[in-house]
């Protein structure tokens, strides 16, 4: 089965600390793509990054940088020097064609992280 | 701006009654995801239409269905609706294959009362 975990159900700091989001994926196939979306608190799903199986290069956009590890099946989203405006909860999915899915996402349960002033 | 477009944003109704929810793809998508977002359940994929046809099906009730039409447009029928059933409704698209992207509408919260 495929599954999704976001350990961390909230997460509160102060504006300009660094702050790590968890994500662990469990899934059978061998090519498969992982997300983060963003859910501010006016309730859109943002997308912010997409990542596939073979690609396990970090990445750096701004502040966010995500970390993802096959050997420990993760991909971790941190927020550098967070800002007031990073408030939201964060959302790790997969998707992969296994057992005949479609595409669709599998969630994890979202980190909700509050960033203050 | 995702570039998909959901109406109605919000929709209050009673027990037993019936609604539809519409959804409009990004430009060129051919793929439309309908989700449900509870407290209890989390972000739940209900249903996939693609091209018009049906794809796959997922935590989906049998009161429940939904259709894409030639313009690639789709809606999301709930019938018998129940308190439980109060939820945001996402509605997402993507052009082709499971590497793509999906990109979502800003949701229909609905309440019933």
């Amino acid at each position: 089965a495929q599954k999704v975990t976001q350990a961390q159900t909230e997460i509160s700091v102060v504006e300009k600390e660094d702050v790590t989001l968890d994500c662990v994926y469990e899934t059978r196939d061998t090519t498969y793509y992982l997300f983060w979306y963003k859910q501010p608190p006016s309730g859109e799903l943002v997308f912010l990054i997409r990542r596939n199986s073979f690609d396990e290069q970090n990445e750096i956009s701004g502040r966010y940088s995500w970390n993802f590890q096959k050997s420990t099946s993760s991909f971790n989203f941190t927020i550098t020097a967070s800002q007031v405006v990073d408030s939201a909860v964060y959302f790790c999915a997969l998707t992969s064609n296994y057992g005949g899915s479609q595409g669709n996402l599998i969630f994890g349960k979202g980190t909700k992280l509050s960033v203050k002033p | 701006d995702s570039g998909v477009t959901q109406t109605p944003k919000h929709l209050i109704t009673a027990t037993g009654q019936r609604v539809t929810l519409r959804c409009s793809p990004r430009s060129g998508d051919l793929s439309v995801y309908w989700y449900q977002q509870s407290l209890d359940q989390g972000l739940q994929f209900l249903i996939q239409y693609y091209n018009g046809e049906e794809r796959a099906k997922g935590n989906i009730l049998e009161r429940f269905s939904a259709q894409q039409f030639p313009d690639l447009h789709s809606e999301l029928n709930l019938s018998s609706l129940e308190l439980g059933d109060s939820a945001l409704y996402f509605c997402a698209s993507r052009t082709g294959t499971t590497a793509d992207t999906q990109y979502f509408g800003p949701g229909t919260r609905l309440t019933v009362l």
